[in-house]
Formats: structure tokens, C-alpha cells, sequence
């Protein structure tokens, strides 16, 4: 069935780029979205791509999308204490009910 | 302002008892769901609406039951069948895939549940 995969620690070093890898089975997912979540609180969407693209800017955060590799990244420049969270992968495959698959999620550490 | 608002924030229950957790969307979205959080499980799904009076199971169905007689409105009840309900409980809802474009889950804050 469709999946959703991701590494579950990260450590950064403030002001290093963050980056977190995810990989996907569903080859008919059309977004795929990157979702913070900060201790005690629920999910907030951070960016989203569209399958047809390769790359999404906004501010600090790249997104990269391998579509033909089914891998998604998301870079965090500039690292910041504010950026300690957990960080969920989640794909929107194209017509499965309304489902959206989400990774297990990725625990950033920043390192002072 | 709009948003999708679980309540209560923190819930106790003790054993053998039925807890009913709330979640209130003014997001006029067709879709409606239930996750459960453990540490170092992610989310799974629990149970999703894509319309009114109409809901099916997620991955972790077993124990729990959910109605959906409002459109704005998803409540889940955790029963006494569900062997370890402590855990942390998200709500989301997302317009339906029928229209176009980007369709994001928003989410409400969460609810922690402890079996006492």
C-alpha cells in the first residue's frame, strides 16, 4: 500500500541548513506537503509542492521534488533554535478517498 | 476567525469508561478526520468523513466510534474496548479533492488523553 518514509532524528548545528529527506511510494500523489509540529500542539502546514514541480522557495525553506525517485526534501536554511520540531512528510494521492499519508516524522535538534 | 477546534486540551479517564473527545471546524470543509500520536509512531488514522452522515474506517479503527451528523462537527468517543487509548488525538479536516487545486489538512490543537 502507499507509504510514506522518513528519518526520525536530525541534528543541526544553529545557523547550519537543515535538511529532511522523505520518499513516497504513491506515484499518483499530486501534493505533497511538509507540516511542523511544535511540542504539545497540533500539525501546521509549513509548504506544500505540486507533483509538477521540481523545486518551491519560500523565505527559508527549498523544497526539492524528485518525481521520477519519488523523494521529497526540505532544506531549512539559517537554522534556528525556533526551528526545533518534528517535521512530517505527508502525500495526497490522487483519488484515495481523501487520504492523506503522512511520514512518521523527523525530531530536528539544533545544537547550540 | 476560521480554524478547526478540539476541546478538551487535556482528558482523563479511568478504566472502563467511555471519553467522548470534541472537534468543531468553521472551515466549511467536506473532509474530516481523526489521527492518534504516540512517540515514535506518527500519526495514524483513526477514522475519516467526506460527508455528512457518512464516515469509514482508518488503519486503527478497533475501540473507537466516531458521528457525523454536522458538517462542522466529527466527534470520536473512545470506548472501554480500546486496550490503550493514552496517547495524543489530532483533528483535521481539508476541503474534498472533488474541486481543484491544493487541498491541505489544517489541523486543530490536539487533545492528550491519560488513562487514570
Amino acid at each position: 500500500g502507499e507509504d510514506v518514509e522518513q528519518s526520525l532524528f536530525l541534528s543541526v548545528r544553529e545557523g547550519d541548513s537543515s535538511v529532511i529527506n522523505c520518499t513516497y511510494t504513491d506515484s499518483s500523489s499530486t501534493y505533497l506537503y511538509w507540516y511542523k509540529q511544535e511540542p504539545g500542539a497540533g500539525l501546521q502546514l509549513l509548504t506544500y509542492i505540486f507533483s509538477n514541480m521540481d523545486m518551491k522557495q519560500d523565505q527559508r525553506l527549498t523544497v526539492l521534488l524528485n518525481k521520477k525517485d519519488k523523494h521529497l526534501s526540505l532544506r531549512i536554511a539559517d537554522t534556528q533554535t525556533g526551528d526545533s520540531a518534528i517535521y512530517f512528510c505527508a502525500a495526497a494521492p490522487w483519488n484515495r478517498d481523501d487520504k492523506i499519508i503522512f511520514g512518521k516524522g523527523t525530531r530536528l535538534h539544533i545544537l547550540p | 476567525d476560521g480554524g478547526i477546534t478540539q476541546s478538551p486540551k487535556y482528558l482523563f479517564r479511568k478504566e472502563g469508561q467511555n471519553v467522548t473527545l470534541s472537534c468543531e471546524q468553521n472551515l466549511n470543509h467536506d473532509a474530516m478526520y481523526w489521527y492518534r500520536q504516540d512517540p515514535g509512531q506518527g500519526l495514524r488514522l483513526i477514522y475519516y468523513s467526506q460527508i455528512v452522515n457518512d464516515f469509514q474506517k482508518g488503519d486503527i479503527a478497533e475501540g473507537y466510534s466516531v458521528s457525523r451528523e454536522k458538517k462542522e462537527s466529527f466527534p470520536l468517543t473512545v470506548t472501554s474496548a480500546q486496550k490503550n487509548p493514552t496517547a495524543f488525538y489530532l483533528c483535521a479536516s481539508r476541503t474534498g479533492t472533488g474541486g481543484a487545486g491544493n487541498t491541505e489538512a489544517f489541523f486543530g490543537q490536539g487533545t492528550r488523553l491519560t488513562v487514570v
